[in-house]
């Protein structure tokens, strides 16, 4: 299993553009993350899917839009990006119960 | 779900148990505790969690207090790659309309030193 792919590993946006990062899993799990994390920050969770065609926001949702059309993607779109959203952002999960979330490596985004 | 609070750092010396502490004291009758370790901004790590009683994984130990409002993490052997940050969190698991979602704080940055 590739467990949890996040592309890109990096990215760096201008002021307004639009991106997608895209999150992919290959364990058959209904339930999937998003969370940002800012320097020296914890993780903050942006949304978030309890199965395919099910999403809602978490914590720190504005400026931001996910879908969940399979189970195995949830793709995190940014519109008019702002500097605000220079984070890392890590997708994660799990299927469920009490079991463990397994995290992706991550996207470094810059808005400049 | 509940808070925790963990000291912000912490040093142990490689070879040496490394000792994490803990406090959720608000926590609830069916909240796990759950440790995740940060290295180098990857992606947090799944270590160990437990309900009430003690666990142990190839990884780590999991001391809970009898009255589950502390927890402790111990690395046996602590290497200098165990140089991380440690992240205890508390939660409900899925179901009844939990969602699992985990509330990061601050976490421990543990420095091994050789």
């Amino acid at each position: 299993n590739a467990g949890v792919t996040q592309t890109p590993k990096f990215r760096i946006l201008k002021i307004g553009q639009s991106m997608t990062l895209q999150c992919a899993q290959d364990m058959n799990h209904n339930y999937m993350y998003w969370y940002r994390q800012d320097p020296g920050m914890g993780l903050k969770l942006i949304y978030y899917s309890v199965g395919a065609g099910i999403t809602d926001k978490g914590e720190v949702p504005n400026g931001y839009n996910v879908s969940r059309s399979t189970t195995e993607d949830f793709p995190l779109r940014l519109e008019l990006a702002a500097p605000s959203q220079t984070s890392v952002y890590f997708c994660a999960s799990t299927r469920g119960g009490s079991y463990e979330q397994y995290f992706g490596p991550g996207t470094r985004l810059t808005v400049t | 779900d509940a808070k925790t609070t963990q000291p912000p750092s912490m040093d142990c010396a490689e070879g040496r148990a490394a000792n994490l502490p803990c406090n959720h004291s608000t926590i609830s009758g069916n909240e796990y505790v759950y440790w995740y370790r940060q290295i180098h901004s990857q992606g947090p790590q799944y270590i160990i969690h437990g309900l009430k009683n003690n666990e142990t994984n190839e990884m780590a130990s999991l001391i809970i207090t009898e009255d589950r409002k502390s927890s402790t993490l111990i690395l046996p052997h602590a290497t200098l790659r165990d140089t991380a940050v440690y992240y205890c969190i508390v939660r409900l698991p899925h179901g009844s309309g939990n969602t699992g979602k985990l509330i990061f704080g601050q976490g421990t940055t543990l420095q091994v030193k050789p």
